[in-house]
């Protein structure tokens, strides 16, 4: 069976403060890994897709390192704003068809 | 992105009878989408793998006759929960690949009462 885990479970931080979670997944047969935001009430919005080991990406505040051999990935927040508030998920793409997911990371900004 | 829609965002039933879930493709066509379902705690697991115009492929320990899916057109997969009891209560979601990446609706809370 293959897991996918993230850690921690749930955060809460202060505004402006930078924080990281991590994501386990099987080292082999890797495709791609996905990370997500996820609010209440809302669909997944996809913030990156990494597929090279090394790989790392940015968007704004967010950023995201991938480590494909030894299989882990790390999602960086840099001065976290109460609208960072949300479930982050991070999905193990194993042969570009279904994904299998972590329980999440819940992040709670308080300002 | 691509935009999944999904229908109903919840829905509550009584015990037997059924409930169909819509999920929709709205700006790109799909012939795969994926049905996954999250119970309260749980990682979101994949149920079924929607095939556009040919039968879907189930996970393990997931019933094909309970779990009626249909993908008649490139842009709609439809989820049918049939004779639904207390315990098909859960959150359902479906998504859609575009080149690499995977697609979500907003998914829908199903209430069995």
């Amino acid at each position: 069976i293959l897991n996918v885990e993230q850690s921690p479970q749930s955060l809460h931080v202060q505004e402006g403060d930078s924080t990281n979670f991590t994501c386990s997944f099987p080292s082999s047969n890797f495709y791609a890994l996905h990370w997500y935001r996820w609010e209440t009430a809302k669909s997944p919005e996809a913030l990156f897709v990494m597929t090279l080991n090394g790989d790392e990406k940015k968007k704004g505040r967010i950023s995201a390192t991938l480590n494909t051999k030894e299989g882990y990935s790390y999602l960086y927040i840099k001065g976290s704003q109460p609208e960072d508030s949300a479930t982050y998920l991070c999905a193990f793409d194993q042969a570009g068809t279904a994904l299998i997911f972590g329980k999440g990371t819940t992040l709670s900004v308080s300002s | 992105g691509a935009v999944v829609s999904q229908h109903p965002s919840w829905v509550i039933c009584k015990s037997g009878t059924s409930v169909k879930i819509e999920c929709r493709s709205l700006d790109f066509q799909a012939t795969t989408m994926f049905w996954y379902r999250q119970f309260p705690k749980q990682s979101l697991m994949l149920m079924a793998t929607s095939n556009e115009g040919s039968k879907a492929t189930y996970e393990q320990g997931v019933e094909k006759d309970k779990f009626l899916i249909n993908h008649a057109s490139l842009t709609l997969s439809t989820l049918t929960v049939t004779s639904a009891h207390p315990e098909d209560s859960s959150f359902y979601i479906c998504s859609a690949r575009a080149g690499s990446q995977q697609f979500f609706g907003p998914g829908t809370r199903l209430t069995v009462l």
